[in-house]
């Protein structure tokens, strides 16, 4: 089992809004530690999606968000479009593992 | 253009050695934190070890510690990743990855190699 977890799949249709959420504990987002996002598109490497807060590296477009309360965290993203259909995983840091930590994952469809 | 080209897997019998090289190119690799991330055929991503800019902080999973060795050579832009005792769980794609920001340990991995594959099996 992974540190944190995801829901193993969400989905949607084009142009509606969908939600991931990613739980963790005391020692890794419960503990102030920033959440990131990865999206990983069929084989092909994981691309950071978003960082920190609410921070998007330059070509991800703003229909990617994230919001962080207490033990978890979420990924949303609106206007969902074909392209998006992935694998999403979130990322902190552990403190009581002394290392990086992912989810395990979630697959998006678009229906 | 940031590249970061992984090279130095294959097949290893269980209890074997690999070495894995990432050759970066397009930026300044001694200003940066580097790690080794491991994703086992259709599972998840699983972060094993990472390393500061001047190998002054070193970082292991407990999964792989005692076996894997992380190391760079900033003359040659490289970083590596010793790993010794393989076991079949360690079969994965093993990808390097870049932290975002130069100095720093504790940020996200903002460019990834397109990762080599080492299967573990007798």
């Amino acid at each position: 089992q992974s540190v944190l977890t995801q829901p193993p799949s969400v989905s949607g249709a084009p142009g509606q809004r969908v939600t991931i959420s990613c739980t963790g504990s005391s020692s890794n987002i419960g503990a102030g530690y920033d959440v990131h996002w990865y999206q990983q598109l069929p084989g092909t490497a994981p691309k950071l999606l978003i960082y920190g807060n609410s921070n998007r590296p330059s070509g991800v477009p703003d229909r990617f968000s994230d919001s962080k309360s207490g033990t978890s965290a979420s990924l949303a993203i609106t206007g969902l479009q074909a392209e998006d259909e992935a694998d999403y995983y979130c990322q902190s840091y552990d403190s009581s593992l002394s290392g990086w930590v992912f989810g395990g994952g979630t697959k998006l469809t678009v229906l | 253009e940031v590249q970061l080209v992984e090279s130095g897997g294959g097949l290893v019998k269980p209890g074997g050695s690999l070495r894995l090289s990432c050759a970066a190119s397009g930026f300044t690799f001694s200003s940066y934190s580097m790690n080794w991330v491991r994703q086992a055929p259709g599972k998840g991503l699983e972060w094993v070890s990472s390393i500061s800019s001047s190998s002054s902080y070193i970082y292991y999973a407990d999964s792989v510690k005692g076996r894997f060795t992380i190391s760079r050579d900033n003359a040659k832009n490289s970083l590596y990743l010793q790993m010794n005792s393989l076991r079949a769980e360690d079969t994965a794609v093993y990808y390097c990855a870049r932290v975002l920001i130069s100095g720093e340990l504790e940020y996200p991995f903002d460019y990834w190699g397109q990762g080599t594959l080492v299967t573990v099996s007798s």
